[in-house]
């Protein structure tokens, strides 16, 4: 079975600053897909970022940056220049999408 | 524009009533999911169906059931609702295909059985 953990339940940071997310995954398979979705307050959740395991090179996507460690299972976004519109439950979700993490909740403050 | 959308936004249902989440992409996707979000717990999969009439148990079946007799709709069904089952339940779909492409979400159903 696939497992994915977020071990910070809340984290805070003040606007403009930088911070970052942690997820640790565990898989059986050789090839596969990493993903962070965001929630918003009251609002749909929606697609980050998503690093494909088999590339070296870490995903990015404007602000939004990974740090994906394939040999320790581990897959942190960064969050640079933290905007108040950042604030929102994060999900880190398994190869298969059928397992999510814990979530995180961020707050940014002005 | 992507679109999934689920019947309510609030429900409230009395315990032992027989509920009914109903959730339509229009997508012409083949892969729907039902989740339930829960503090602390993140999102756990309920069930899922990769074709019409075909249903897959996740990991907490228990208590529900599903039906998917057209592609585009995917309903969630608690035979008799109990008080356990209060919780915010999300819908997604993606892409077919052999690469797992990102989940379009519903907003969501919270639900309340009081």
């Amino acid at each position: 079975a696939q497992t994915v953990t977020q071990s910070q339940p809340e984290m805070s940071v003040q606007e403009a600053e930088t911070v970052t997310l942690s997820c640790t995954y565990d898989t059986s398979e050789s090839n596969y897909y990493l993903f962070w979705y965001k929630q918003p307050p009251s609002r749909q959740m929606i697609l980050v970022i998503r690093q494909e395991a088999y590339k070296q090179q870490n995903a990015t996507e404007n602000r939004f940056s990974v740090n994906f460690q394939k040999a320790a299972k581990s897959f942190s976004l960064k969050i640079s220049d933290s905007q108040l519109g950042d604030t929102a439950m994060y999900f880190c979700a398994s190869p298969s999408q059928l397992t999510f993490g814990g979530g995180t909740r961020l707050m940014v403050k002005p | 524009d992507v679109k999934v959308t689920q019947s309510s936004r609030y429900l409230v249902k009395r315990t032992g009533e027989k509920v009914f989440l109903e959730c339509v992409q229009d997508m012409d996707h083949e892969n729907m999911f039902w989740y339930r979000q829960d503090p602390g717990l993140g999102l756990r999969l309920i069930y899922f169906s990769y074709d019409v009439k075909m249903k897959e148990k996740g990991d907490i079946p228990e208590g529900y059931s599903v039906s998917r007799e057209k592609k585009e709709r995917f309903s969630l069904i608690l035979e008799s609702a109990s008080t356990n089952q209060t919780s915010m339940y999300l819908c997604a779909s993606p892409p077919g295909g052999q690469l797992p492409y990102e989940q379009y979400f519903g907003p969501g159903t919270r639900l309340t059985v009081t």
